[in-house]
């Protein structure tokens, strides 16, 4: 079945470094991937979700590649701010319905 | 306004009692989830409904069973509560389609002691 791995459970960095947090998948069909946040004592929201058309997608500054040759779907930004400290997760969507995957979930903290 | 809106946001309950927890969405939204949250599993579905009466069996459906009688409505039950069914509830609601949006509600913590 499909499976998507988080590597790192927990990343702390100092505020104005680049984040780079760990996305692989396994999938028997070619899936569509999202990264969700969620926010102390909130509920998890979509961040950014993979394009048909190979576009990138950004938001709020955080930006994801999809490389299928690698089955990878990593999230970047290019500098850390407070405000992004929260829990990330990855999933991913087959093309059969709307079932979504998640994997374990990354805690960034972000320091000053 | 979209919104996901579930009850109760706290319960505890004794083990081998009955547990209903609610979710309801204004977006008359097809599809409907149960997931649980639980610290480096993530969140795992338990269950996903493709309409009114129209339901699926997620990843750990084990131990829950649901209803969903109006669109909605989606409704998780736990048939005499057990101590490993203590975690985060989240219910989620989307339009039918692999590239849709999940919408959660805020979640219900759960202590089955």
């Amino acid at each position: 079945g499909d499976s998507v791995t988080q590597t790192e459970g927990l990343v702390t960095l100092t505020e104005g470094l680049p984040v780079m947090l760990n996305c692989t998948y396994q999938s028997t069909y070619s899936p569509f991937l999202f990264w969700y946040v969620q926010h102390l004592n909130e509920a998890p929201k979509l961040l950014l979700k993979s394009f048909t058309d190979n576009k990138r997608p950004e938001h709020q500054g955080f930006h994801a590649t999809l490389h299928k040759s690698s089955s990878s779907f990593h999230l970047q930004k290019s500098s850390a701010q407070l405000s992004d400290s929260a829990l990330y997760y990855c999933a991913l969507s087959d093309n059969a319905g709307a079932k979504l995957t998640f994997g374990g979930g990354t805690r960034l903290t972000v320091r000053p | 306004d979209m919104k996901v809106t579930q009850m109760p946001r706290y319960l505890i309950k004794r083990m081998g009692e009955n547990v209903l927890l609610e979710c309801g969405q204004d977006m008359s939204h097809e599809t409907m989830y149960w997931y649980r949250q639980d610290p480096g599993l993530g969140l795992q579905l338990i269950y996903i409904s493709y309409d009114v009466d129209s339901n699926s069996e997620g990843d750990i459906p084990k131990g829950y069973r649901v209803s969903r009688k109006k669109r909605e409505h989606f409704s998780l039950i736990l048939d005499s509560a057990k101590t490993n069914q203590t975690s985060v509830y989240f219910c989620a609601s989307s339009l039918t389609g692999s590239q849709n949006t999940l919408y959660f509600g805020a979640g219900t913590r759960l202590s089955v002691l």
